[in-house]
């Protein structure tokens, strides 16, 4: 089971941040965060990864907890293109390594 | 080249063919992996392979039979398929199992009859 939850769906304005929360209260202390997002059709895209420290980089900003429970995606300035499913994964450890496991994701429409 | 190819877009089979699926990187990534997407849902692992060797398989049944031929070619081999595996398969790969980020195909749509 995925170990995230997330809104189902979200509105923003063209040119406004898009504040996309994520809740991952049972997260263990070396599993990171990562942010995917799909659009209609398409292959799901990387955003953005963090351990406990904020990260930012050319698409986004990713805010996390101090406790680690919950994070947020920020898209500084949304436009009609970031309209996408946007996916919170923990990746969850297993003997070998990682796996990836989607949970339900937050449909961000971004309005003209 | 940061692409991973996948082969063919769509696909249209009955329940009685033999058909597979093609994925290909060339970004000297040593992990791969297979999901399937049913409509409006978020993707589903069904395995992974690191170094050419099979490290997950996510009880998928045994009418999708995965292959790592080398380390830039996947395949997802199909038979006796239903009608619900009707979904669109996804290939990723990552530079090792144990971290960084996934690279996605855009997807084979299959349709079984």
């Amino acid at each position: 089971d995925a170990k995230t939850t997330q809104p189902p769906s979200m509105d923003c304005a063209e040119g406004r941040a898009a504040n996309l929360p994520c809740n991952h209260s049972t997260i263990s202390g070396n599993e990171y965060v990562y942010w995917y997002r799909q659009i209609h059709s398409q292959g799901p895209q990387y955003i953005i990864h963090g351990l406990k420290n904020n990260e930012t980089n050319e698409m986004a900003s990713l805010i996390i907890t101090e406790d680690r429970k919950s994070s947020t995606l920020i898209l500084p300035h949304a436009t009609l293109r970031d309209t996408a499913v946007y996916y919170c994964i923990v990746r969850m450890m297993f003997t070998g390594g990682f796996k990836t496991i989607f949970g339900a994701g937050t449909r961000l429409f971004v309005k003209a | 080249d940061t692409e991973v190819t996948q082969t063919p877009k769509h696909l249209v089979m009955g329940m009685t063919n033999k058909k597979s699926l093609k994925c290909e990187q060339h970004m000297g990534h040593r992990a791969m992996y297979w999901y399937k997407q049913k409509a409006k849902k978020p993707p589903e692992l069904m395995f992974v392979y690191s170094y050419e060797k099979l490290s997950i398989n996510e009880s998928v049944p045994s009418r999708f039979s995965p292959e790592c031929p080398n380390s830039s070619l996947l395949n997802l081999h199909l038979h006796a398929l239903q009608p619900e595996d009707s979904a669109l398969y996804l290939c990723a790969s990552s530079r090792l199992l144990q971290g960084n980020e996934q690279f996605f195909g855009p997807g084979t749509r299959l349709t079984v009859l």
